[in-house]
């Protein structure tokens, strides 16, 4: 049971470059998110996606871009990388957007240097 | 604002000292709260969810309780590998499909 799967698990950059976090569920769900976790913050919305072909801002979505490829997939963009944007990447997915329990992946630790 | 407070930050337990952790939100128009557990370096892992006061659920050695204000993780008699950081989360009418997460509290149980 793979349930949601991140890759990759670590990456650093430099400041300026891009990178695309990848997610994959195979759970049939569909809506999927992508989080970002800080110290003393907790987990916040970047992106979602409450089913194949829609994309939504969440709480915190400047510097990121999402591409929901099919019911499977969901990338998270990171255009130009900036300091502020290291953090550990969450993707979640859940049956739909409303009421119902999201499931998350092991995510992704991204450090810009 | 619609926000979620979780307390205590840390809790340290001896095993087989049962505890609780509290969830306080306010939000408007409650959908659903979740509890989660989440281990270090890995993503939060679901436990339960409630979604009306006076809803209860129970897995183990955890029972997770709801009123309208609030919510409570009861742990009875913990064991060293219920240690992790258990986290809090609303869905709310005004915030559409995100999930408020609170801050969550760290459980530290030793043998």
């Amino acid at each position: 049971n793979a349930g949601v799967t991140q890759t990759p698990k670590f990456q650093v950059l430099k400041t300026g470059q891009s990178m695309t976090l990848q997610c994959a569920q195979d759970m049939n769900h569909n809506s999927m998110y992508w989080y970002r976790q800080d110290p003393g913050m907790g987990l916040r919305l970047i992106y979602y996606s409450a089913s194949e072909g829609t994309t939504d801002k969440g709480e915190v979505p400047n510097g990121y871009n999402v591409s929901r490829l099919n019911k499977r997939e969901f990338s998270l963009r990171l255009e130009s990388a900036a300091p502020s944007q290291t953090s550990v990447y969450f993707c979640a997915s859940s049956v739909d957007s409303r009421n119902q329990p999201q499931h998350f992946g092991d995510g992704t630790r991204l450090s810009i240097l | 604002e619609d926000q979620v407070t979780q307390s205590p930050e840390a809790l340290r337990l001896q095993e087989g000292e049962s505890s609780s952790l509290n969830c306080s939100y306010t939000v408007s128009g409650l959908r659903g709260l979740f509890w989660y557990r989440q281990d270090p370096g890995k993503g939060p892992e679901f436990l339960f969810t409630l979604y009306s006061a006076g809803e209860e659920k129970e897995k183990e050695r955890l029972k997770a309780t709801l009123t309208k204000k609030e919510s409570f993780l009861h742990i009875t008699a913990p064991k060293p590998e219920d240690s992790a950081t258990y986290l809090c989360a609303v869905q709310a009418d005004q915030a559409g499909t995100a999930l408020i997460f609170g801050k969550g509290t760290t459980l530290s149980v030793s043998s």
